[in-house]
């Protein structure tokens, strides 16, 4: 399947500062989903990009789909402690949803 | 609440021991899926089923037998597992089976091999 690759592995913040997590692949993905796990919890979706080019706004949160469709990041500002949590991106390859190894992000007051 | 039951929440099993795990949906969807969620790995598609047929079986060992009895259950027997083998098991469900289907995640089961 679509091998997605996430960086960083870990991120520690102050409570206020920005947050980003990237999303690569060589190849072009069909699309990117969004979900985030909090500790002892399981993924809950955020939100679907599939067009090139697209940005979208949830709140603090903003997800981008590059041009070539080949990579995605999500963008925290601001964070917050609710924030802790583990980002995953995921894309389709047909109907198999494959994973990246997420992104830990801890936020410390 | 995401509308996916998943039991049991932990699981401490032998290696010579059965048992299975149990997922339930309550959102009227049409497709189901079994994840395995373990350490620095990403989370690895075992199983898909769309309307109790299954459409996807990723290598799994023999070990781990997935029944589908309906479109809102879906069971994953397992039987003289591994230490290797322990790891959150994750049930989701979709809508369909097709790109671009969000899906709808169990709290997941907590599985020790001893």
């Amino acid at each position: 399947g679509q091998q997605v690759m996430q960086i960083p592995q870990y991120q520690h913040v102050q409570e206020g500062e920005d947050f980003t997590t990237y999303c690569n692949s060589s190849t072009t993905l069909s699309n990117i989903q969004w979900y985030k796990q909090r500790p002892g919890g399981h993924p809950v979706f955020l939100i679907q990009l599939v067009k090139s080019g697209e940005v979208k706004k949830q709140k603090r949160l903003t997800f981008q789909f590059g041009e070539a469709k080949k990579n995605s990041s999500l963008h925290i500002t601001a964070t917050q402690t609710t924030d802790v949590g583990t980002y995953f991106c995921a894309s389709n390859s047909g109907y198999a949803l494959n994973f990246g190894k997420g992104t830990s992000l801890l936020v410390t007051p | 609440e995401t509308g996916v039951t998943q039991t049991p929440r932990h699981l401490v099993m032998g290696m010579t021991n059965k048992k299975s795990l149990k997922c339930e949906q309550h959102l009227g969807h049409n497709a189901m899926y079994w994840y395995k969620q373990s350490a620095k790995k990403p989370l690895e598609l075992m199983f898909v089923y769309s309307l109790e047929e299954r459409v996807e079986n990723n290598s799994v060992p023999s070990r781990f037998s997935p029944e589908c009895p309906n479109s809102s259950h879906l069971f994953l027997h397992l039987h003289t597992l591994q230490p290797e083998d322990s790891a959150l098991y994750l049930c989701a469900s979709s809508r369909i089976v097709a790109t671009n289907e969000k899906l709808f995640f169990g709290s997941g089961t907590q599985l020790s091999v001893l």
